[in-house]
């Protein structure tokens, strides 16, 4: 079946530009994470949802990142302002059901900004 | 002082090798840990969950040491395929994971 999609793949930005990166999750599952990667590092959380509860956003970098899950299925993810030190890769992973099971990785949004 | 450190490699092997390597955390609190695999430029993957009394999958074993709070990896007959950088992670509440900054394995011909 279909993994989790994310686009765009690659996104270059101006600084200061605001983005929006989405994430399509497996479907049915219920729990959906946003991590990012910079480059050397490993992914690191930014915010947990459970259907369109958003339950953990305490990785989240500052107020200009905002995410969210409307009606429990796709997932936006928005920088506003673009900073350079936001140029990463933006990872999305969904769990079925509850969030101890395995977490399913998208292939990321690569975004650099200038 | 990150939660999750491992050496970064690169640890460059001839195919049939055995390669190992390890990890250590931080919290004590960690309920579950598990290696993933990231090949260049792609989603890190799961390739196993570690239990305390050690397991297998094929050509690899894992291993914790809650006393130490190290896990270690290893490798088995190394092939080609298995080049590709592997995170160390472990989950300390219900969802959340925290990740090392990975090992890279080089597998020569």
């Amino acid at each position: 079946g279909a993994g989790v999609s994310q686009s765009p793949r690659y996104k270059v930005a101006k600084r200061g530009q605001d983005v929006a990166l989405r994430c399509d999750p497996i479907s049915g599952h219920v729990s959906l994470f946003w991590y990012q990667q910079a480059l050397g590092q490993g992914p690191e959380f930014l915010t947990y949802f459970q259907n369109e509860a958003q339950l953990d956003k305490s990785g989240l970098p500052s107020d200009r990142f905002f995410a969210e899950r409307p009606e429990g299925s796709v997932s936006t993810l928005k920088i506003q302002r673009t900073q350079q030190e936001d140029s990463a890769v933006y990872l999305c992973a969904s769990s079925y059901r509850g969030a101890k099971n395995i977490q399913y990785f998208g292939a990321g949004t690569r975004l650099s900004v200038l | 002082r990150k939660e999750v450190e491992q050496d970064p490699g690169p640890f460059n092997v001839p195919e049939g090798a055995t390669v190992a390597f390890n990890c250590t955390y931080s919290n004590s609190a960690s309920q579950s840990f598990f290696w993933y695999r990231q090949d260049c430029r792609k989603e890190p993957k799961l390739l196993m969950s570690v239990y305390s009394s050690g397991n297998e999958d094929g050509r690899f074993t894992a291993q914790l040491n809650r006393a130490s709070q190290y896990i270690s990896l290893l490798i088995r007959d190394s092939k080609l395929s298995d080049s590709a950088t592997y995170l160390c992670v472990y989950r300390s509440n219900d969802y959340k994971l925290s990740f090392g900054a990975g090992t890279t394995v080089t597998v020569r011909a």
